[in-house]
């Protein structure tokens, strides 16, 4: 059972416009939610978390939603540029155990 | 800071071989984890340490699969024997600890072809 959910595979967004990104979770353990990013051949980087508490943390270009009662979150880029192409992993942490969705592909075309 | 360091970043190898992979974590983290990233899937948390001692292993495969953390800095995960579904990156990723959501630093993995 796979307790986070990314159900988009891929999204493609003109520069300039919002991306929004989308998950899902079914375990209301989970404390705290973070997003990374994932350029081919790197390792996955931090980008942004929310802790269970909040229903939105921002920096700068990026906001984090959490809708609890539909366990639910999702990341927006405004405005969304070509180096944000890249592949979003949404994470669920419960006592530092991170459990990662299968991820989006973003596409941000000039 | 230096990030993670993983080696080697690609390795082939037939079923039946073993392998190992070292990571060298960001100084000062206490938190270690490996995780198997399947094509098209996400990370997969296969071991997780504080220090040198295991926290969480319940999703390594331990008939084939061991890991160790020696003096809680440097760790190595090893395959043996290896089977075609092992093929996969292994990403290596370290903490401060884990409280308050402590994000994942990852290395750029180790990508494994079993043949």
């Amino acid at each position: 059972d796979q307790q986070v959910k990314q159900n988009s595979p891929s999204l493609s967004v003109q520069e300039g416009r919002i991306s929004i990104l989308n998950c899902d979770y079914t375990n209301s353990m989970f404390d705290y939610f973070l997003w990374y990013k994932k350029y081919p051949a790197e390792g996955p980087t931090f980008l942004i978390s929310i802790s269970s508490i909040k229903d939105k943390n921002e920096d700068g270009r990026f906001t984090v939603f959490l809708n609890k009662s539909a366990k639910h979150l999702s990341l927006h880029i405004v405005p969304s540029q070509p180096g944000d192409s890249a592949v979003y992993f949404c994470a669920a942490s419960n006592a530092g155990k991170s459990t990662f969705g299968d991820g989006t592909t973003l596409t941000v075309k000039p | 800071e230096a990030g993670v360091a993983q080696s080697p970043r690609y390795k082939i190898i037939e079923k039946r071989q073993s392998v190992a992979f070292w990571c060298n974590p960001i100084s000062g983290h206490a938190t270690l984890y490996w995780y198997q990233q399947i094509l098209g899937q996400g990370p997969k948390l296969l071991i997780q340490f504080q220090n040198n001692g295991v926290v969480d292993d319940s999703q390594l495969p331990k008939d084939r699969f061991s890991a160790e953390r020696l003096k809680g800095v440097d760790s190595t995960l090893k395959i043996q024997p290896a089977k075609l579904e092992d093929s996969a990156v292994y990403l290596c990723a370290s903490s401060v600890g884990t409280t308050f959501g402590s994000p994942l630093h990852f290395g750029n993995g180790t990508r494994l072809t079993v043949t």
